[in-house]
């Protein structure tokens, strides 16, 4: 059971590099979401897609960009990297309700 | 957005029962509780979800008062295993309401042996 599978798992950047978070979901679910966390903190909800075509920004939307072609895929787009965005990102898939399941994070440290 | 507040930790041990409670006073009629539970280094994992009253799992139950305006979730006989962190989410379906979920910064439990 696959479920939600990020790549890479770990990955540094130095300040001004960009890079794609990838992500993907073989539950055919049609909601899926990127969250940040922080040492120590929650996570927060950088973008979510409710379908194929559709995406909105969450809490934390600056910096970041996404796109939603297929069901399957929701990448995350660093677009100039800052020592801010170090942090660690999980992506999220969802058919409806309150049940979210979570991949297993990439770490990203910006220097 | 319906947010919630937590003990931000506890400290429990093995074989007792815990009971974590979260506050969530502006719940719309729609919302559900749900809870996660997330160890370090991994992604949150979903424990339990209700509307009311009281809901049991083979992990957890949740205890739901009837004004909604709090939740208790309870783990029966705690393992260091469950030593994680729980998150308590208020929140009803997705889809242009997906805004609404709010995750907090969770309670930090501690199981000692």
């Amino acid at each position: 059971n696959a479920g939600v599978t990020q790549t890479p798992k770990f990955q540094v950047l130095k300040t001004g590099q960009s890079m794609t978070l990838q992500c993907a979901q073989d539950m055919n679910h049609e909601y899926m979401s990127w969250y940040r966390q922080d040492p120590g903190m929650g996570l927060r909800l950088i973008h979510y897609s409710v379908g194929a075509g559709i995406t909105d920004q969450g809490e934390v939307p600056n910096g970041y960009n996404v796109s939603r072609s297929t069901t399957e895929d929701f990448p995350l787009r660093l677009l100039s990297a800052a020592p801010s965005q170090t942090s660690v990102y999980f992506c999220a898939s969802s058919e409806s309700g309150n049940t979210i399941y979570f991949g297993e994070g990439s770490w990203l440290t910006v220097v | 957005l319906a947010k919630t507040t937590q003990p931000i930790s506890m400290d429990s041990y093995e074989g007792q029962e815990v009971n974590i409670t979260c506050s969530h006073n502006n719940i719309a009629t729609n919302d559900y509780i749900t809870w996660y539970q997330q160890f370090p280094s991994q992604g949150p994992r979903f424990i339990i979800q209700g509307y009311k009253t009281k809901v049991t799992n083979e992990v957890a139950s949740l205890f739901i008062p009837a004004d909604r305006k709090s939740s208790t979730l309870s783990l029966p006989r705690v393992s260091l295993s469950d030593t994680a962190v729980y998150y308590c989410l208020v929140g009803h379906g997705y889809g242009y309401n997906f805004n609404k979920f709010y995750f907090g910064s969770g309670t930090k439990l501690n199981v000692k042996p």
